[in-house]
């Protein structure tokens, strides 16, 4: 357990549909990010916050996928209208500064989502 | 677009031999680390290494680093059945600290 948790940790939803995942990141921690895995490959990144602020946003977020950090505490990612190509694993993960260095990054334990 | 690739995609030994993953990279990067991954479970970081670093050793793991190749190679000794897992290679993306890439990662398979 990293201290990073998910919710929920499985989601199955009809094409169209709209879901919203969450992230609770280790309370110290100011910045998260927002991760797509699919079957075979890496995690791929979609979003970063330091503390309540979005900060970089990758291309692979389209305009249905929005993503929050209130207060700079835990995080949700909503997708809209979802299509069968978004199922994948959604990993989010907190990381504390450290000198403006990246440090380490720890993972929840992702929420697979299957839209069928 | 993936920053890094592993090499071999996969690799199966017995237990007790040493097991060697390779990751390259495209640009130039402040640090590598190394993550393991269960099947359908999250990452665990295992070892962080600065690009100042040529090798760094945590229990039976040993990293090393060679920036002017863009390589890097993680080295599990004497390997255990718990080890099976996928290994990933991470770096930031262009020396972006924020911005990091994935490999497709190692699929490692130890044998009882």
């Amino acid at each position: 357990d990293t201290g990073v948790s998910q919710d929920p940790r499985h989601k199955i939803t009809k094409r169209g549909q709209n879901v919203t995942f969450r992230c609770d990141p280790i309370s110290e921690h100011n910045r998260l990010y927002w991760y797509r895995q699919t079957l075979g490959q890496g995690p791929e990144f979609l979003t970063y916050f330091q503390n309540e602020a979005q900060l970089e946003k990758s291309r692979l977020l389209s305009d249905r996928f929005s993503a929050e950090r209130p207060k700079g505490s835990f995080s949700t990612l909503e997708i809209q209208r979802t299509e069968q190509g978004d199922s994948a694993m959604y990993l989010c993960a907190s990381m504390g500064l450290a000198g403006g260095l990246t440090d380490t990054q720890y993972f929840g334990p992702g929420t697979r989502l299957t839209v069928l | 677009s993936q920053q890094g690739e592993e090499d071999p995609q996969a690799l199966s030994i017995q237990e007790g031999e040493n097991a060697t993953m390779n990751c390259s990279y495209k640009t130039s990067i402040n640090n590598l680390q190394w993550y393991r991954q269960n099947s359908g479970r999250g990452l665990v970081h295992l070892i962080l290494i600065r690009s100042n670093e040529r090798e760094k050793h945590s229990g039976r793991l040993r990293v090393t680093l060679d920036t002017s190749k863009k390589s890097s190679s993680l080295l599990i000794t004497a390997s255990r059945a718990a080890d099976t897992a996928s290994y990933f290679c991470a770096t930031d993306w262009g020396g972006n600290n924020n911005d990091m890439r994935f490999g497709a990662g190692t699929r490692l398979t130890v044998k009882p």
